[in-house]
């Protein structure tokens, strides 16, 4: 069973810039959530997509956005790098919607902007 | 206010002590409740989950939730090295799909 990943695992960018960050969720899993972890901060919800519908939002900006593909993987997106969106990135992946407490992570991508 | 408030720590333990890991949460709403362990350069993963209050065991862990007094707590037994890691008490409500708010994490480390 292959489990969550994530690419890239590190990635340096500038504000202003775009990036993309990848994540293939684990076998037989349809649901993907995205996290955002800052330095010495626990993870922050960005947002879940269930069978390629964004299904939940945290509170991050729409310049955050995402799409998930039909096998599942998904993808993150994020526009007009700002000096505060350097963080770990992760993604995560459950077999549905229901919340069983077990979310699937992937050992993110860390992002820094300069 | 966090919704979820955990003391960062450094926490720093001899081998074979217990461990007391504790969080506060002010969403009365919150009906689940985990303890992810996250290791260096690596993702969080489950460690413990428990539906609303009550105890739970699993080998040398225990996590305890108290509603009433909206506090989660995690017990360690015979603290190895290898438990040296960040905790990170999440919490959940029904319906809520993946979403889960999380503390700040404690960071411990468990010494020979």
């Amino acid at each position: 069973e292959t489990g969550v990943t994530q690419s890239p695992t590190h990635l340096i960018k500038t504000r202003g810039q775009q990036v993309t960050l990848r994540c293939s969720s684990q076998s037989g899993h349809n649901t993907v959530s995205w996290y955002q972890q800052a330095l010495g901060q626990g993870p922050q919800f960005i947002f879940q997509y269930y069978r390629e519908e964004e299904n939940g939002r945290g509170n991050f900006p729409p310049r955050f956005s995402g799409l998930q593909f039909p096998n599942y993987s998904s993808e993150l997106n994020v526009n007009a790098l700002e000096l505060d969106d350097s963080a770990l990135y992760l993604c995560a992946s459950t077999p549905g919607l229901v919340v069983t407490g077990e979310l699937f992570f992937g050992e993110g991508s860390r992002l820094t902007v300069l | 206010q966090k919704e979820v408030e955990q003391d960062p720590g450094p926490l720093s333990v001899p081998e074979g002590a217990i461990v007391s890991l504790n969080c506060t949460y002010s969403n009365s709403a919150f009906q689940y409740f985990m303890w992810y362990r996250q290791y260096s350069r690596k993702g969080p993963e489950l460690l413990m989950y428990t539906y609303s209050s009550g105890n739970k065991e699993d080998g040398r862990f225990t996590a305890q939730v108290d509603k009433s007094s909206k506090y989660i707590s995690l017990f360690i037994r015979d603290s190895q090295p290898s438990d040296s890691a960040t905790y990170l008490c999440a919490s959940g409500l029904t319906g809520g799909g993946n979403k889960l708010t999380f503390g700040t994490g404690t960071q411990l480390k468990v010494e020979l």
